[in-house]
């Protein structure tokens, strides 16, 4: 049971590039969604799924795009990359309805020069 | 104000002490609350869950939550090295129809031999 796997684990753009960061869970956990952690900021809600064709923006959309065409997958997209995205990306998963959190992937350290 | 306060630290203890991590909270309608432990460059791990007001323990770790006042508190006892990590409060609202969890900026916790 793999759980919340991320893809890559560390990345390095450069500004105006685009990239795709990978999540996948194998619990069929139909809410899925994606976080950012900075220092002194903790996690901040980016995009969030609640099932196969559904997205929603959470705190600090700008900048990112998701879908969501399978239960199992929700890529995030960055669409032209800035410094202001260098960042620790997570995705994370849950039952819908469930009422003790999330299951975490291990993050993606990007940096953005 | 931000949903959930957490003190930052970093908190420096010796081997054997007490532990005590707080969080408050501002939204009286919180009902889910949860711990995460998170070890460096890992995601965070689901430590603890309570539902409501009350104290939950399990083995050196316990969990309580005083509603009354918006104040949720986790203590560790006989701390050891592996506990050394960053520890966050999340909470959630079950009226909340993105099934979102709110989470404290994390409080760093270092445990010396």
């Amino acid at each position: 049971n793999a759980g919340v796997t991320q893809t890559p684990k560390f990345q390095v753009l450069k500004t105006g590039q685009s990239m795709t960061l990978q999540c996948a869970q194998d619990m069929n956990h139909e809410y899925m969604s994606w976080y950012r952690q900075d220092p002194g900021m903790g996690l901040r809600l980016i995009h969030y799924s609640v099932g196969a064709g559904i997205t929603d923006q959470g705190e600090v959309p700008n900048g990112y795009n998701v879908s969501r065409s399978t239960t199992e997958d929700f890529p995030l997209r960055l669409l032209s990359a800035a410094p202001s995205q260098t960042s620790v990306y997570f995705c994370a998963s849950s039952r819908w309805g469930a009422t003790n959190g999330y299951t975490f992937g291990s993050g993606t350290r990007l940096t953005v020069v | 104000q931000k949903e959930v306060e957490q003190d930052p630290g970093p908190l420096s203890v010796p081997e054997g002490a007490i532990v005590s991590l707080n969080c408050t909270y501002s939204n009286s309608a919180f009902q889910y609350f949860m711990w995460y432990r998170q070890y460096s460059r890992k995601g965070p791990e689901l430590l603890m869950y309570t539902y409501s007001s009350g104290n939950k323990e399990d083995g050196r770790f316990t969990a309580q939550v005083d509603k009354s006042s918006k104040y949720i508190s986790l203590f560790i006892r006989d701390s050891q090295p592996s506990d050394s990590a960053t520890y966050l409060c999340a909470m959630g609202d079950p009226t909340n129809t993105g099934n979102q969890f709110y989470f404290g900026t994390g409080t760093s916790l270092t445990v010396i031999p």
